[in-house]
Parts: C-alpha cells; structure tokens; sequence
C-alpha cells in the first residue's frame, strides 16, 4: 500500500532563509506527486506537481521539489522564503488510480 | 470563476443531530471527494466519486453517506452525529483521478 511521510510536522525559519520540507513516499509502482499549500481558513491548493520527465519542478512562486526515485523522495525547497509563505504544506502521492494520499503536514512559520 | 464551493462555512450540531454538507463544483470534474481533515493527520479520504451516480467509499467511511445525482453536486450526509465527527471537512474535485484536486473552502464542524 502507498503511504506518504512528511517528516516534520513544523518548520520555524527566519524570512530571506532558504528551507526544505521533507516528503518521502512508498510505492511499488510509479507514482504521481504532488505539493498542495494551505493557508489559514483556506482549502487546499496546488503548488507543483511531478507526473513525468524533469525530476526538478517549480512553482510560480519560487518554490521547487525534485522527485528521487532512489529515495522515494520529494523535498519542496525555497532558497528565500516570504512572510507570505507562512502556511501548512501537505505531500501527496497518487499511484495512478482514484485516491490520492496525503501527508499529514508541515507547518512552516516564517518569523521577521 | 466559483470553482467548488461548500456550504456552510461553520456549523455546531449536538449529539444524534444529523446534517448534510453542501458541495458544488462548476467545472465539469467527473471526480469528486469529500475528506476530514484532523490536526497533525493530514487529509482522510471518506468517500468519492468517479460520475453521476457512482460513488465508493474511502478510508473513514462510517458514519457518512453520499450521493451523486448530478455532475455538479456531491452532497456529504452525516446520520447521528458524534463528538469524533468533529473535524473541518473539504470537498475537491478533479478532471481524473490521478490529476491535481481543486479544493473548496472547507467546512468547520463541531459536534457537541
């Protein structure tokens, strides 16, 4: 069965420093992934998404994730991050059927 | 550009009181989802649908029921409510079933 690990539930960081969210997936088969943000009393949206071809994606907002298939890995990056990109990040993974699974989140806390 | 929008947006409901939640979307998704979202657990599936009049249930079934009579609307039924029911719902659609969601606004409901 497919699971996804996100391995820190919370991530302080100071603003203009760069961080990374860790997601590890298990699967057997090739997967789909994905990077949805959340931010406070909002639903959840797409940030980026990997589903074939260049390991490295980014966002518009200057975010990127590179799919590791050795490592079953998928780690969001920002080499500076905003006040703005305050928010709880959740890592999902889709194995090409009808169910996506979700991690169970990270809130990232970006203090001045 | 409504996208899929829930309603209502905060609901208290004693215990046995039974509620349906409201979901429509308006770009013509074939799927659709209902999740629970509970802190530190990330998003549970509870129930979803590939079309009109199809619907299978996901992780957290219990307690719930659905329908789908139309493309647009798939409203979340919840019979005898309880305390452990309390959570912030979300309803998403989607064009396939291994595509991004898009997510509703989110229902806050809590059983007391």
């Amino acid at each position: 069965a497919q699971s996804v690990t996100q391995l820190d539930s919370q991530v302080p960081v100071f603003e203009e420093a760069p961080v990374e969210l860790r997601c590890n997936y298990s699967s057997s088969v090739s997967v789909y992934l994905f990077w949805y943000v959340q931010y406070p009393n909002q639903g959840l949206q797409l940030l980026l998404k990997y589903l074939s071809g260049s390991t490295l994606v980014e966002s518009i907002n200057g975010f990127e994730a590179e799919f590791n298939k050795s490592q079953t890995s998928f780690h969001l990056r920002k080499p500076s991050v905003h006040i703005s990109d305050t928010a709880e990040y959740f890592c999902a993974v889709n194995t090409g059927g009808f169910k996506t699974i979700f991690g169970a989140g990270t809130r990232l806390f970006v203090k001045a | 550009n409504a996208g899929v929008t829930q309603t209502p947006k905060f609901r208290i409901l004693k215990i046995g009181q039974s509620m349906t939640l409201q979901c429509a979307q308006d770009m013509n998704h074939n799927y659709m989802y209902w999740y629970r979202q509970d802190p530190g657990m990330g998003l549970k599936l509870i129930y979803y649908s590939v079309g009109a009049g199809i619907t299978d249930k996901g992780e957290v079934p219990n307690g719930y029921n659905v329908s789908r009579s139309t493309t647009e609307d798939f409203p979340l039924r919840l019979e005898l409510a309880a305390p452990s029911q309390t959570s912030v719902y979300f309803c998403a659609s989607s064009v396939t079933g291994d595509t991004e969601a898009f997510f509703g606004q989110g229902t806050r409901l809590t059983v007391v």
